[in-house]
């Protein structure tokens, strides 16, 4: 079984351009976590998705959104960049239907806002 | 926040011996999970322990729980050089919808 694909693995933008990212989960996985992961704050929860709804929602602005597909797979979109948003944006998946399970990671793709 | 907090934040070893990372958490819990990161990449889950489990073993992993101190550990006996990596505790708070990260424990193992 393929695991959690994140695209691309790495982006370099700049100030004030948007972005998006994407993730295929594992096949039969219907909830797809987003997490920004930063030296300074950690871990920190975004949104998930089950059945194309975001159902959870953490604490980010709104230039933070995302949408999940039929087929499950999922993208996240951050517009009007700031340098602040530089980090390392995680997917993960999980069996079940519940966020809570165990999640699935993808490795990651790294963005850089110059 | 109901994210945990691990400690240390750092902690370096030589191959063979053991290696004891803590996990500190603030709400009540209906399970706690722990996840290790190789550098820049995703987190992989390793063990998870529920609330009315207090240890629980896999392979050179030991996990202890402990609900009344809000706390867990996770020892990895044995180490290796392949353990170098950073671990965190992920808790699932109760009438919380995702999993709550701590800030992780960044272990070197020397060979």
């Amino acid at each position: 079984k393929a695991g959690v694909t994140q695209t691309p693995r790495y982006l370099i933008k700049t100030r004030g351009q948007q972005v998006t990212l994407s993730c295929s989960p594992i096949s039969g996985h219907r909830s797809v976590s987003w997490y920004q992961q930063t030296p300074g704050q950690g871990l920190q929860f975004l949104f998930e998705y089950f059945s194309e709804t975001q159902r959870n929602k953490g604490n980010f602005p709104g230039r933070f959104s995302g949408r999940q597909f039929s087929n499950s797979r999922s993208e996240m979109n951050v517009s009007t960049l700031e340098l602040g948003d530089s980090a390392l944006y995680l997917c993960a998946s999980s069996s079940g239907g519940l966020a809570k399970n165990i999640q699935y990671f993808g490795a990651g793709t790294r963005l850089s806002v110059l | 926040s109901q994210q945990g907090e691990e400690d240390p934040q750092a902690l370096s070893i030589q191959e063979g011996e053991n290696a004891t990372m803590n996990c500190s958490y603030k709400t009540s819990i209906n399970n706690l999970q722990w996840y290790r990161q190789n550098s820049g990449r995703g987190l992989v889950h390793l063990i998870l322990i529920r609330s009315n489990e207090r240890e629980k073993h896999s392979g050179r992993l030991r996990v202890t729980l402990d609900t009344s101190k809000k706390s867990s550990s996770l020892l990895i006996t044995a180490s290796r050089a392949a353990d170098t990596a950073s671990y965190f505790c992920a808790t699932d708070a109760a009438g919380a919808n995702n999993l709550f990260f701590g800030t992780g424990t960044r272990l070197t193992v020397i060979p």
